[in-house]
């Protein structure tokens, strides 16, 4: 059971667009910023987002972070086949003193 | 440019120590803000963090593990230990080494990751 609370899959169609929630409480994304990361099968996590709503040098700007209160939202614009992976949000938990995770979407480009 | 790697027992039986090594380049852990950190992801399931170890040797446990955890640094080799004790099957997973980005503290770059595997 994840800390952070995301919904197992999403789908879309190419050139269409997507959104991943991330749910959390005030003493992780209430308090603390989001970040996002990307993991293609059988790779290490990519960091996406940082900073709730920052691209990394190189991320396309296709994709978009945003925060309200204590959930957070991915969006992914002009889907791509190559976008199909696993994204985790991720917090600090001030409560907890440590890094908490999202359980994780499945993103399927059909 | 920064790369991380993780080395240490592809097997481990229950009950046994876990010992895995980060050796990593592109950066010092003597470094202000500097941090490595370990996170796990068993088959088919989520990230999980484990401990992050700072630059001044200051160091953070997950509260569900902190009991069984060990993270150490070796400033002059580049490398930082973790330990695990009483290994589990459910301990089962690949375990990631990670840089913590000095100024707002995520994880930016990792390392390619090691299963382990435990099984008697």
């Amino acid at each position: 059971q994840s800390v952070l609370t995301q919904p197992p899959s999403a789908s879309g169609t190419p050139g269409q667009r997507v959104t991943i929630s991330c749910s959390g409480s005030s003493s992780n994304i209430g308090s603390n910023s989001v970040y996002w990361y990307q993991q293609l099968p059988g790779t290490a996590p990519k960091l996406l987002i940082y900073r709730n709503n920052q691209r990394p040098s190189g991320v396309p700007d296709r994709f978009s972070g945003s925060k309200s209160g204590t959930s957070a939202s991915l969006a992914i614009s002009g889907l791509r086949s190559e976008d199909e992976a696993d994204y985790y949000c991720a917090a600090w938990d001030d409560s907890l003193s440590g890094w908490v995770f999202g359980g994780g979407t499945k993103l399927t480009v059909l | 440019q920064i790369t991380l790697r993780e080395s240490g027992p592809t097997l481990v039986k229950p009950t046994q120590t876990l010992t895995l090594t980060c050796t990593f380049s592109g950066f010092s852990l003597s470094t202000s803000g500097v941090g490595v950190g370990w996170i796990r992801q068993p088959p088919g399931k989520a990230l999980e963090w484990l401990a992050l170890i700072y630059w001044d040797d200051d160091k953070r446990y997950s509260p569900f593990l902190k009991s069984r955890l060990a993270i150490t640094k070796d400033t002059s080799k580049n490398q930082v230990v973790l330990t695990m004790t009483n290994m589990d099957p459910v301990d089962t997973a690949t375990y990631y080494c990670a840089h913590r980005n000095p100024v707002y503290g995520y994880f930016d770059y990792w390392g390619q990751g090691t299963l382990v595997t435990v099984s008697s």
